[in-house]
């Protein structure tokens, strides 16, 4: 079955650099017509919606977030990466994965996640 | 603030049925973007519930259904059991932000 796992670490220090990864399991990044995504919740502001990356390296991103945001993929060890750089408190948040059904007239949906993974901003 | 209203709660007694509405607008339900809804039990990702405005994935009870009207959704439970009790979101594409939203979610009470 289709399995999700973020790693990395739960806390970042304000100004620098979140790394998260996401180790796909169950199937080939590279079948189907999938997106793959990050998004986040926090108590503030809810489930949001970071970026997405097709396994042939294009991406999309929140615009609000576009300026901070790197999404990459490694499609031989089936995993894709998310960057979001000069981090503050407002990002704590639980940080999910999750495959992206999308090649659908009206917009997509987001069918497996991984567990999510609490990253916490502080010095 | 987001773009998609839910109430914040909403309960029922076992057996009983309870619906969660999802108020957008015409930047997105209203401009024909599809509607999905995801369970999200305490200390878990959100789990699909409803895909599509009214499909039900593999596996989901058949007791949760969804519909969209206008610049509305919901999401319906009949024979609500203590199982369902969680928090419910609503997540839809707008134009106006170009990405994806979601609800403010819903907390489900099996009285």
């Amino acid at each position: 079955q289709v399995q999700l796992q973020e790693s990395g670490p739960g806390l970042v220090e304000p100004s620098q650099t979140l790394s998260l990864t996401c180790t796909v399991s169950g199937v080939s990044m590279t079948s189907g017509t999938y997106y793959w995504s990050w998004l986040r919740q926090s108590a503030g502001k809810g489930l949001e919606w970071i970026g997405r990356i097709y396994h042939n390296g294009v991406t999309n991103y929140n615009p609000s977030l576009k300026s901070r945001v790197t999404l990459s993929a490694d499609t031989s060890k089936n995993q894709f990466s998310l960057m979001l750089t000069s981090m503050t408190a407002a990002d704590t948040a639980v940080y999910f994965c999750a495959r992206e059904d999308a090649f659908h007239s009206g917009g997509g949906f987001f069918d497996y996640w991984g567990q999510g993974s609490l990253v916490t901003v502080s010095s | 603030q987001s773009i998609l209203t839910q109430p914040p709660s909403v309960s029922g007694a076992p057996r009983q049925r309870v619906t969660i509405s999802c108020t957008g607008s015409s930047s997105n339900i209203g401009a024909g973007f599809n509607v999905h809804w995801y369970q999200q039990l305490p200390g878990t990702a959100p789990k699909l519930v409803i895909s599509t405005n009214s499909n039900r994935p593999s596996g989901v009870p058949d007791r949760f259904s969804g519909s969209k009207s206008g610049n509305s959704a919901s999401l319906d439970i009949t024979g609500l059991q203590a199982e369902d009790e969680a928090d419910y979101y609503c997540q839809s594409y707008d134009t106006s932000v170009s990405h994806y939203v979601f609800g403010t979610g819903t907390k489900v009470i099996v009285l």
